[in-house]
This record gives C-alpha cells, sequence and structure tokens, in this order.
C-alpha cells in the first residue's frame, strides 16, 4: 500500500526557518515525483512544487518560486518543504502527494497534512 | 497566464439525485484534466484523470467529460459519502493549477 506520511504540527513566528517532511513508503520512491499543495484556511487547493528524488530536479510554480525549497533525500525516501524566513500569509495545511504521470503534475496518492502556524 | 474557473461554487442536492460540475480552461488542454475530493478534515483524493479515466478504486457512479476548455464532472446517483469539496486540475499548461472548488452539500 502506497504510504505519504507526514510530520506533525508546526507553531513558529514569524521571521523563523521551517523544514517539514514527508516519507514514503509500499512503492520504489525513486520511480515518482513527489509535490506539495498548499491549502490556506478555508480555502481551496494550490499546486507548490515538485521533486524528483533520484537527482532532486524540482519544479516550482511561478506562484512559489524563490519562497520555499523542495527537496529530497533518497535514502530515507522522504521529501521536504522548507522555508527559511516564516510569514503569517505561510499559514496553512501542506499536503504531500506522489505524481504518477509523465506530467509530474497530477498526484494519486496524498499524505495527510501537516499544519504549520505562523504567528507572533 | 491560463485560469482555470468553477462553477457552481456550491450547491445543494438530496441523495440519490445527479450532479453535474463544470470546469473551464481559459486556454485548450486537450484532455489534460484531473479531478479530486476532498471531504471535511481529509486529504484530497484522486477520482478521474485524462478528463475521463476513473482512478483506482473509484465507484463508476463518478465520470468526467470535455476536451479542449470545457470539462464535466458527473455523480450519478448521489450518496452521503459523496458530499464534499471537488477541484479540477488542469495538467495541460504550465503552471498546473486547481479551479476554486464546488461544494456538494446536502439539500
Amino acid at each position: 500500500e502506497v504510504q505519504l506520511v507526514q510530520s506533525g504540527a508546526e507553531v513558529r513566528k514569524p521571521g523563523e526557518s521551517l523544514k517539514i517532511s514527508c516519507k514514503g513508503s509500499g512503492y520504489r520512491f525513486t520511480s515518482f515525483w513527489v509535490g506539495w499543495v498548499r491549502q490556506m484556511p478555508g480555502k481551496g487547493l494550490e499546486w507548490m512544487g515538485v521533486v524528483y528524488p533520484p537527482d532532486s530536479d524540482t519544479r516550482y510554480s511561478p506562484s512559489f518560486e524563490g519562497q520555499v525549497t523542495i527537496s529530497a533525500d533518497k535514502s530515507t525516501n522522504t521529501a521536504y518543504l522548507e522555508w527559511s524566513s516564516l510569514k503569517a500569509s505561510d499559514t496553512a495545511i501542506y499536503f504531500c502527494a506522489r505524481t504518477f504521470s509523465s506530467s509530474a503534475v497530477q498526484f494519486d496518492s496524498w499524505g495527510q497534512g501537516t499544519l504549520v502556524t505562523v504567528s507572533s | 497566464e491560463i485560469e482555470v474557473t468553477q462553477s457552481p461554487a456550491s450547491l445543494s442536492v438530496s441523495p440519490g439525485e445527479r450532479v453535474n460540475i463544470s470546469c473551464r480552461a481559459s486556454q485548450g488542454i486537450s484532455s489534460n484534466l484531473a479531478w479530486y475530493q476532498q471531504r471535511p478534515g481529509q486529504s484530497p483524493r484522486l477520482l478521474i484523470y485524462d478528463a475521463s479515466t476513473r482512478a483506482t478504486g473509484i465507484p463508476v457512479r463518478f465520470s468526467g467529460s470535455g476536451s479542449g476548455t470545457e470539462f464535466t464532472l458527473t455523480i450519478a446517483n448521489l450518496q452521503s459519502e459523496d458530499f464534499a469539496v471537488y477541484y479540477c486540475q488542469q495538467c495541460g499548461i504550465w503552471p498546473p493549477l486547481f479551479g476554486g472548488g464546488t461544494k456538494v452539500e446536502i439539500k
């Protein structure tokens, strides 16, 4: 069974850094791109970007380019989403998900979500 | 930049009824469209990809149609577990975008 297990909820202050994780199991982690999707409180889904674990190649949506860093560690089957300086507007649930098509933009398996709260 | 518009934003439906949700792309995307369901407090779930192919384990009451710029998700014989928010996602033109969502509520 494909599983993506994300790290737990985080509370940070504006300006702080943060790295959340997503561990894949039940499939060959190096065969699929893994992506991240943001959902702000009460809002819809936003496609952030994807990473290819074998070589850490990344693709970002223009809205998120330069705002976050997506990475992966193929030795631990884990993908990451990182911020160097959080803003209050980063408060959201972040989902990781596995892509399944050659275009690497559609997701067939999702993590449970990580709630990130940024507040002073 | 491409835009993706879903309609309606919400609708109230009785169990057993049929629902049609529309998704419109501002540019042609062939059949490169997916649909997802998100129940309250849960992660999204892939329903349909390539506009009309059901994902693994998805009941046959869910169907997708359309190509180019106009797409429809149809849910036949609505069940209690189908009350949720539905999102389309265009996958044909960079950047991939989700529609704003359609909330299906119990009448």
